[in-house]
């Protein structure tokens, strides 16, 4: 069974910086492209970033491009969101999702909250 | 980018009752690169269907798409109680991807 696992949300000022991280299991991690999918509260969903399965090829949507990176580390099985310089439109739930086709499993979510 | 446009925002039906709900795109998507999502409330989304009509294992069969081009549409044969719920439809061929604004379907 596919376990994604978030972490490191938290409250944070407008301006400040978090890093989520998110830890697979009952997957052959290294071998998939992995995503970030955020919902703002009481809103929909909005695509964040993604991943190829060794690191090297990255997207983000327009509105982090510049501000979050995404990477992973594949011998902990990990996928981290390094996001800077946040504002408060920024504040959401972020999901982890692995890639089969499309957004085939998600974790259970990690909520960021930016606020002063 | 590409809009998709659900309809109707919220569909109130009974138990037992056929629901359609639809999703228009701003310009045309594969049809192997279109899914649908449900979520229930204080839950992360589940794939329902993806490549448009195709459905994960575990997916009731009372769950099917269609469609092509710009137009895609999702049907729940009769209504389950576990079944009224928010549901995404989502375009993953063409960066950024992109979901609808969701169609609620709640209890009548």
């Amino acid at each position: 069974e596919v376990h994604l696992v978030e972490s490191g949300g938290g409250l944070v000022q407008p301006g400040g910086s978090l890093r989520l991280s998110c830890v697979a299991s009952g997957i052959t991690f290294s071998s998939h492209w992995m995503h970030w999918v955020r919902q703002a509260p009481g809103k929909g969903l909005m695509w964040v970033s993604k991943i190829n399965s060794d690191g090297s090829s990255t997207d983000y949507a327009d509105s982090v491009k510049g501000r979050f990176t995404i990477s992973r580390d594949n011998a902990k099985n990990t996928l981290f969101l390094q996001m800077n310089s946040l504002r408060v439109e920024d504040t959401a739930v972020y999901y982890c999702t692995r890639a089969l086709g499309t957004l085939d499993d998600w974790g259970q979510g990690a909520l960021v909250t930016v606020s002063s | 980018e590409i809009v998709l446009t659900q309809s109707p925002g919220t569909l109130s039906l009974s138990p037992g009752e056929r629901a359609t709900l639809s999703c228009r795109a701003s310009q045309s998507v594969s049809s192997t690169y279109f899914a649908w999502f449900q979520q229930k409330p204080g839950q992360a989304p589940r794939l329902l269907i993806y490549s448009a009509s195709r459905r994960p294992t575990g997916i009731p069969d009372r769950f099917s798409g269609s469609g092509s081009g710009t137009d895609f549409t999702l049907t729940i044969s009769r209504l389950e109680p576990e079944d009224f719920a928010v549901y995404y439809c989502q375009q993953y061929g063409t960066s950024p991807w992109t979901f609808g604004q969701g169609t609620k379907v709640e209890v009548k």
